[in-house]
C-alpha cells in the first residue's frame, strides 16, 4: 500500500485517553478521508478532506476531530477514548488506478485500535 | 437515506462460478465500486461501474442496473485465494467523491 501511510498499526487505549492517529501521503492528492472497519461490518465514513484547510463530517463524526494542514497530512484525534471506538481506522485517498477517471479509493494498511 | 444491501455470507467450490449481489437505494449515484477485502488486510479495488451492463476483468466481470438500483460481481474459475470479503460501495452525486459501503459478503472457497 506505497502513498498512504498510518501510523500507529496497533494501539491498547484505556478510556478517557486520547490519541492522533497519523495518515501520510506522499501522492500530492487532495482527497483524503478517514473510515472506520468493526468486525464483521463495511466501512463506515467519520471524516474527510477535499483538500487543505478543508474538512468536513461524514457518517459517524461523533468522538473524532480531524485537521488538514497540509496535503500530505490528515491526522484523526480521538479526544476521549471510549470502548465503542475499538475498531479497524483506514485512510483512504484518492488512488492512482489504472482508469483514472474512476475515482477509486486506495487504502492505507490500517490502524487496530483497541479501548480498554 | 443510504442504504447497501448484500448477504452477509456465501459458500462456492474451487473451480465454481459465484454471483454476489448487492442492491442500493442512495440519494444521489455517480458510480459503484466492488472491493476485495481478505482477512487483517486493506480493503483493495475490484471493479467500477457507472453506466448500465457488464465490465469484464479477467476473471472477475461486474454488472450495473441503474434503474432498479442493483449491482453484482461475478466471479468465474474460483480459487482458494479468492475467499475474502467482498465489498460493494456506491460514490455519492456530489463532489466530495465519497463512498458509502455495504457491510460486505464473506465468501468461502471450499476444495
Amino acid at each position: 500500500n506505497a502513498g498512504v501511510t498510518q501510523t500507529p498499526k496497533f494501539r491498547i487505549l484505556k478510556i478517557g485517553q486520547s490519541m492522533t492517529l497519523q495518515c501520510t501521503q506522499d501522492m500530492n492528492h487532495n482527497y483524503m478521508y478517514w473510515y472506520r472497519q468493526d468486525p464483521g461490518m463495511g466501512l463506515k465514513l467519520i471524516y474527510y478532506s477535499v483538500g487543505a484547510g478543508i474538512t468536513d463530517k461524514g457518517e459517524v463524526p461523533n468522538g473524532y476531530n480531524v485537521s488538514r494542514s497540509t496535503t500530505e497530512d490528515f491526522p484523526l484525534r480521538l479526544e476521549l477514548a471510549a470502548p465503542s471506538q475499538t475498531s479497524v481506522y483506514f485512510c483512504a485517498i484518492i488512488g492512482p488506478g489504472d482508469r483514472p477517471d474512476t475515482g477509486e479509493l486506495f487504502f492505507g494498511e490500517g490502524s487496530r485500535l483497541t479501548v480498554l | 437515506g443510504q442504504n447497501i444491501d448484500q448477504p452477509t455470507e456465501m459458500t462456492a467450490t474451487e473451480g465454481a462460478i459465484v454471483q454476489i449481489n448487492c442492491t442500493y437505494q442512495t440519494s444521489g449515484f455517480n458510480g459503484l465500486f466492488w472491493y476485495q477485502q481478505h482477512a487483517g488486510e486493506a480493503p483493495t479495488f475490484l471493479s467500477y461501474n457507472v453506466l448500465d451492463g457488464l465490465e469484464e476483468k479477467g476473471r472477475f466481470s461486474s454488472f450495473l442496473s441503474r434503474s432498479k438500483g442493483y449491482s453484482y460481481l461475478l466471479l468465474k474459475e474460483l480459487q482458494m485465494k479468492d475467499s475474502a470479503s467482498y465489498l460493494c460501495a456506491v460514490r455519492d452525486g456530489g463532489a466530495t467523491n465519497k463512498l458509502i459501503f455495504g457491510t460486505g459478503t464473506l465468501l468461502a472457497v471450499q476444495p
